[in-house]
């Protein structure tokens, strides 16, 4: 079984600090992905990453795929309250199924 | 254009009972997956089907069983309910079956309810 550990499991901060999120694993995976989901929705993908080592930016947002492709990091700067939800990580490996990791729960205060 | 559609969106029932499920892909999407996601935690791969076949299943014991129809439409059949059932089930679509960096496309889940 390929299990991905998210931490924190929670993470409540005030609007404008920055904050990074962890995706771990003991497993390689061939691609990681990020989504984000919100209550009574079904997650929605925020980005891929596949070579060891990449850097992908999405506006405020900074992903990072680890050397190894084992891990991977969500560095948010100067969070707003629109980016409060449960972020998840899944790696693909092989197949076009995902492992999706236990999540993050962001709430950010205004 | 509608994105991928599920029905119902809440459905309650009662231990040994079946249930099934219903999930739309986007228009010219041919690969639907389902995920079971448990309150708490990350989704759980059950099935995935491309061009009406079976590509992958997921830990889940034979009470579980999905098809996909020739318009690519999915649905996923639960039956002998147990009250561990209780979860919400996402359907996610894509154009291929790709090696797991393919984009997927989920909807807005079935919130089932196992009383």
């Amino acid at each position: 079984t390929q299990l991905l550990e998210q931490s924190p499991q929670f993470l409540s901060i005030q609007e404008g600090e920055n904050l990074t999120v962890y995706c771990n694993s003991s497993s390689v995976f061939s691609s990681l992905q990020w989504y984000r989901q919100e209550p009574g929705e079904g997650p929605v993908l925020l980005v891929t990453v596949v070579t060891g080592g990449e850097v992908k930016k999405l506006k405020r947002l900074t992903f990072q795929f680890g050397d190894a492709r084992k891990d991977s990091s969500l560095h948010i700067t100067a969070a707003q309250p629109g980016d409060t939800g449960l972020y998840l990580c899944a790696g693909g490996a092989g197949a076009n199924n995902l492992f999706f990791g236990t999540g993050t729960r962001l709430t950010v205060i205004p | 254009d509608a994105g991928v559609t599920q029905s119902p969106t809440h459905l309650i029932k009662t231990r040994g009972q079946q249930v099934t499920l219903r999930c739309s892909p986007i228009s010219g999407h041919k690969s639907v997956s389902w995920y079971q996601q448990v309150l708490g935690q990350g989704p759980q791969f059950i099935f995935q089907y491309y061009e009406k076949e079976e590509r992958g299943r997921g830990n889940f014991p034979d009470r579980f069983s999905a098809r996909q129809f020739p318009n690519y439409s999915s649905e996923l059949n639960v039956n002998a309910l147990l009250l561990g059932d209780s979860a919400l089930y996402l359907c996610a679509s894509s154009f291929q079956a790709g090696r797991g960096s393919e984009k997927l496309f989920f909807g807005s889940g079935t919130q089932l309810s196992v009383l």
